[in-house]
């Protein structure tokens, strides 16, 4: 089993859809969980990022982790042609020393057709 | 957050030949990273490069074929070393600096005949 397994899409939905985006996890000691949004030929650009369980929003983004299930989200409302890139799930044990190793889903693609 | 230039940004090599890559970052952070991404497989760390020390390599990574150096708190490079056709990756610098997570260049994408 993988560390993290992500949904492998790709995904098309129409503008304005709602989209949700999963992975799950095998270990149970990650702290830390991140989406990064990669568009083509360019670098993860970090979108949200979350600290143990529970819900953070920013803007049209939420994201939602719950450690009991060892599943994490990402929900976009209004989703909109912008949103067209591939998701990243990434998660860490911490961010110093030999604990901000990032381990990542293998990521989703998405289109969102206007 | 910090801005992180790469380069080469993309390059054709031929088999056998290396490459060295150049990780830029405006500021200084104390610890950076570089990640290979291939086609259809996960982001997966290749070694953790911190200033002043040997970088650490992950399991499956040796620093025959991929040499780090990391002369200051800005700068870091990563060498590619006697390329196969295995190799054509993107090549990801990131950067971490205490509580905030990693963030990204935009990658060197390395292709080899």
């Amino acid at each position: 089993q993988k560390e993290v397994e992500q949904d492998p899409g790709p995904l098309s939905v129409p503008e304005g859809a709602i989209v949700s985006l999963n992975c799950t996890y095998s270990n149970s000691a990650f702290q830390y969980f991140m989406w990064y949004r990669q568009y083509s030929r360019k670098g993860p650009e970090l979108l949200m990022y979350t600290y143990s369980s529970g819900n953070k929003e920013d803007g049209r983004f939420t994201a939602q982790v719950d450690k009991s299930s060892k599943y994490i989200s990402l929900f976009i409302r209004d989703s909109q042609p912008s949103d067209s890139a591939t998701y990243l799930c990434a998660m860490t044990l911490g961010y110093t020393g030999a604990n901000s190793k990032l381990t990542f889903g293998k990521g989703i693609t998405l289109s969102v057709r206007p | 957050s910090a801005v992180i230039s790469q380069k080469p940004s993309r390059d054709i090599c031929q088999r056998g030949t290396s490459l060295t890559i150049q990780c830029q970052v405006d500021s200084q952070v104390t610890m950076m990273f570089w990640y290979r991404q291939q086609p259809g497989q996960s982001l997966t760390l290749i070694a953790t490069a911190n200033q002043g020390s040997e970088a650490t390599y992950e399991s499956g990574f040796v620093i025959d074929k991929f040499p780090i150096s990391r002369p200051n708190l800005t700068f870091s490079t990563l060498t590619v070393s006697n390329m196969s056709p295995e190799d054509s990756s993107i090549y990801l610098c990131s950067v971490g600096a205490g509580s905030q997570p990693q963030h990204f260049g935009d990658g060197t994408r390395l292709s080899i005949l």
